[in-house]
């Protein structure tokens, strides 16, 4: 089983900065099958990013994601009040299908 | 407007059963593979089941295989998930999740709580 390990668990940043999140796999994610979900406290997740790199219907152009093999970035170059939220990454490379442990971004 | 709403949980001594349901609305519910994602109380996001578009091709995390049935009603737009010999450590908030071929989840319900307790 692949073991996702994002980092760091917290970030502390105001709105208007750069947010950097971090996903590192414990072995090659091939063909950069991996996907990023938002989850606000009592909502579902909602997918952001998927194939590493490929942004979702409606998700707006402040979300990227980058990354190849093992490592892999969220980066939400301009944070908005509504992008406070925990950010998940996932793998689909191999079964069983699995997530990281989140990184919380709150508000500084 | 895609939607997929959860019903079913509830409170469930530990050896009990449950039968989840999630009915689907706003996109075609037959052409979809569905899956069903839990979270525990405060933690991330765990896979449980997959059931292929036909029900031909379906998948178990092993924690709950022999214990957990997926199945689907695409004439009723419905996905189940029947729960036996429940355990503690299978309380959770349960999604209904549709996903791209089986890679990643694009639709997800809001969720439906199962508590196993005594």
């Amino acid at each position: 089983e692949i073991v996702l390990t994002q980092s760091p668990g917290t970030l502390s940043l105001s709105p208007g900065e750069r947010a950097t999140l971090s996903c590192r796999a414990s072995q090659s994610v091939s063909s950069s099958y991996l996907a990023w979900y938002q989850q606000k406290p009592g909502q579902a997740p909602r997918l952001l990013i998927y194939d590493a790199s490929s942004r979702a219907t409606g998700i707006p152009d402040r979300f990227s994601g980058s990354g190849s093999g093992t490592d892999f970035t969220l980066t939400i170059s301009r944070l908005e009040p509504e992008d406070f939220a925990v950010y998940y990454c996932q793998q689909y490379d191999t079964s069983p299908r699995t997530f990281g442990q989140g990184t919380k971004v709150e508000i500084k | 407007e895609v939607q997929l709403v959860e019903s079913g949980g509830g409170l469930v001594q530990p050896g009990g059963s449950l039968r989840l349901s999630c009915t689907a609305s706003g996109f075609t519910f037959s052409g979809y593979n569905m899956n069903w994602v839990r979270q525990a109380p405060g933690k991330g996001l765990e896979w449980v089941s997959y059931i292929s578009s036909s029900s031909s091709t379906i998948y178990y995390t092993d924690s709950v295989k022999g214990r957990f049935t997926i199945s689907r009603d695409n004439a009723k737009n419905s996905l189940f998930l029947q729960m036996n010999s429940l355990r503690a450590e299978d309380t959770a908030v349960y999604y209904c999740a549709g996903v791209v071929g089986f890679r990643y989840f694009d639709r997800w319900g809001r969720g439906t709580l199962v508590t196993v307790s005594s």
